[in-house]
C-alpha cells in the first residue's frame, strides 16, 4: 500500500522564477490538500482538491495555485517567487471531503529554498 | 477562521516521567482533533486523533481528551522514552474546510 509521495525532495530557485511541485496521494485516497511549513511553524493550509476542483483555500495569494488530475494526483505551482516562499510543502492525502474532519496522511514535503 | 493555541512552545521531561501537550480552539464547528510527530526533516505523522463525539482515546502510552465545552484538548504521553523527542503539533477541523495547525511543542525527553 504506497504512502503520499512528493517530488522533487529539494528545490533550489531565484526569486521571480516559477516552480511546479508534484503528489500522488495514498492508495484509496481523492482528496489532496497542500500546506507551506516554515521553519519552527505549523503548516498552513494552502488549498485542497477534490474531484479535480479547488475545493478550499487559505490565506495565500494568486501566485499560487494548484491543479489535480483524474487519477488523483496534485500539482502546486508557484508564480513570481518571493524569498519568504521558502520553505516545507507538505502535501496530506485524505478521503472524500464530508461534514466531519478527516484523517490527512501528509508526504515527506518537497523543502523548497528561494534565493 | 479557525484559531488553534498551543503550550508549551518547548517541555523538557526526564525518561519515565509524562507529558502534557494543551491546545485550544476557537471555532465550536470543529470536530475532529489529530496530533502529529515530526521529527527534524521528517513528515508530520499522525499519532492519535479524536472525533467531537468521543471524550477521550488512548493508545498505549498515548492519550487524548476533549472537552468541547471548553473548546480546549490535551495530549498525554506516559513513560516517555528518548525517541519520543520531536516537535508535536495539534490540529483541528470542521469538515469540508481542513486542518489548522498550532504552532508546535518541542518536546525533550532526556535519558
Amino acid at each position: 500500500d504506497a504512502g503520499v509521495t512528493q517530488s522533487p525532495t529539494h528545490l533550489i530557485k531565484t526569486r521571480g522564477q516559477q516552480v511546479t511541485l508534484r503528489c500522488s496521494p495514498k492508495s484509496g485516497h481523492d482528496t489532496v490538500s497542500w500546506y507551506q511549513q516554515a521553519l519552527g511553524q505549523g503548516p498552513q493550509f494552502i488549498f485542497q482538491y477534490y474531484e479535480e476542483e479547488e475545493r478550499q483555500r487559505g490565506n495565500f495569494p494568486d501566485r499560487f495555485s494548484g491543479h489535480q488530475f483524474p487519477n488523483y494526483s496534485s500539482e502546486l505551482n508557484v508564480n513570481a517567487l518571493l524569498l519568504g516562499d521558502s520553505a516545507l510543502y507538505l502535501c496530506a492525502s485524505s478521503f472524500r471531503p464530508g461534514t466531519v474532519g478527516k484523517t490527512q496522511y501528509f508526504g515527506p514535503g518537497t523543502r523548497l529554498l528561494v534565493l | 477562521g479557525e484559531n488553534v493555541e498551543q503550550h508549551p512552545s518547548t517541555l523538557s521531561v526526564q525518561e519515565g516521567d509524562s507529558a502534557v501537550i494543551k491546545c485550544t480552539y476557537s471555532d465550536s464547528a470543529s470536530n475532529y482533533f489529530p496530533w502529529y510527530k515530526q521529527e527534524l526533516g521528517k513528515r508530520p505523522q499522525l499519532i492519535i486523533d479524536i472525533r467531537s463525539n468521543v471524550g477521550e482515546k488512548k493508545d498505549q502510552r498515548i492519550a487524548v481528551t476533549l472537552n468541547k465545552t471548553a473548546k480546549h484538548f490535551s495530549l498525554h504521553i506516559t513513560e516517555t522514552q528518548p525517541e519520543d523527542s520531536a516537535v508535536y503539533f495539534c490540529a483541528a477541523s470542521s469538515g469540508y474546510s481542513t486542518l489548522t495547525f498550532g504552532k508546535g511543542t518541542m518536546l525533550l525527553v532526556s535519558p
